[in-house]
């Protein structure tokens, strides 16, 4: 069974950077096929997609967002990261990792696994 | 910016059934899967079905998934108190002005 777990600050000054762990167990982040995306999830704007990072190392991210955002893997640790610059209010929300599936055959995508959560508050 | 558009409630008594719309269009349920989460109270989503039908193992038959054209529909027989729970759709978008997944607004389901 994946297990996935995010860590880091629960409070950000607004303009600074975000940044997030997501420690996986049980699974490798390097496994053929997978995706491992992050999430978010706020009152506002409900569930938010970020982006993800390809087990190969490739990355993809929102479009309303990529001009901010960056995804990074630590294979050695079996840790994803996330880097959200120049955070406002507006970035205030639970932060998920998940990990993504995408059938070849099908052509669908899901997410199989979630991490807990974690909160993170923008705020001076 | 929820893309995908669901009712944002639902209620039914025990053993009853209910059904959850979620509308969206061509560049995401129209051409692409669907996928519905369950979020308990304080808890994380958790894949109910994927590949607009499928369902993973370990989630009880009276879920259920189906898709026509831009609409997709979740529907839930023989409710149960544990039910009681946050729905969302979720599928993957082809939009010109950029790929990436797009969820919907989320039901609240009651069980009376």
């Amino acid at each position: 069974q994946v297990q996935l777990q995010e860590s880091g600050p629960g409070l950000v000054k607004p303009s600074q950077t975000l940044s997030l762990t997501c420690t996986v167990s049980g699974g490798s982040v390097t496994s053929s096929g997978y995706y491992w995306s992050w999430i978010r999830q706020s009152p506002e704007k409900g569930l938010e997609w970020i982006g993800y990072i390809f087990y190969s190392g490739s990355t993809y991210y929102s479009p309303s967002l990529k001009s901010r955002v960056s995804i990074s893997a630590d294979t050695s640790k079996n840790e994803i990261s996330l880097n959200l610059r120049f955070v406002t209010a507006a970035d205030t929300a639970v932060y998920y990792c998940a990990r993504q599936v995408m059938v070849p055959t099908t052509l669908a995508h899901y997410f199989d696994f979630w991490g807990q959560g974690t909160r993170v508050t923008v705020s001076s | 910016q929820s893309v995908l558009t669901q009712p944002p409630s639902a209620s039914g008594t025990p053993g009853q059934g209910v059904t959850i719309s979620c509308s969206g269009s061509y560049s995401n349920i129209g051409r692409n899967t669907v996928n519905w989460y369950q979020q308990l109270p304080g808890m994380a989503p958790q894949l109910l079905i994927f590949g607009d039908s499928q369902r993973p193992s370990g989630v009880p038959d009276r879920f259920s998934g189906s898709k026509s054209g831009t609409s997709a529909s979740l529907a839930i027989s023989g409710l149960q108190s544990e039910d009681e729970a946050d729905y969302f759709c979720a599928a993957w978008d082809d939009n010109v002005n950029g790929r990436g997944f797009v969820f919907g607004t989320g039901t609240t389901l009651t069980v009376l």
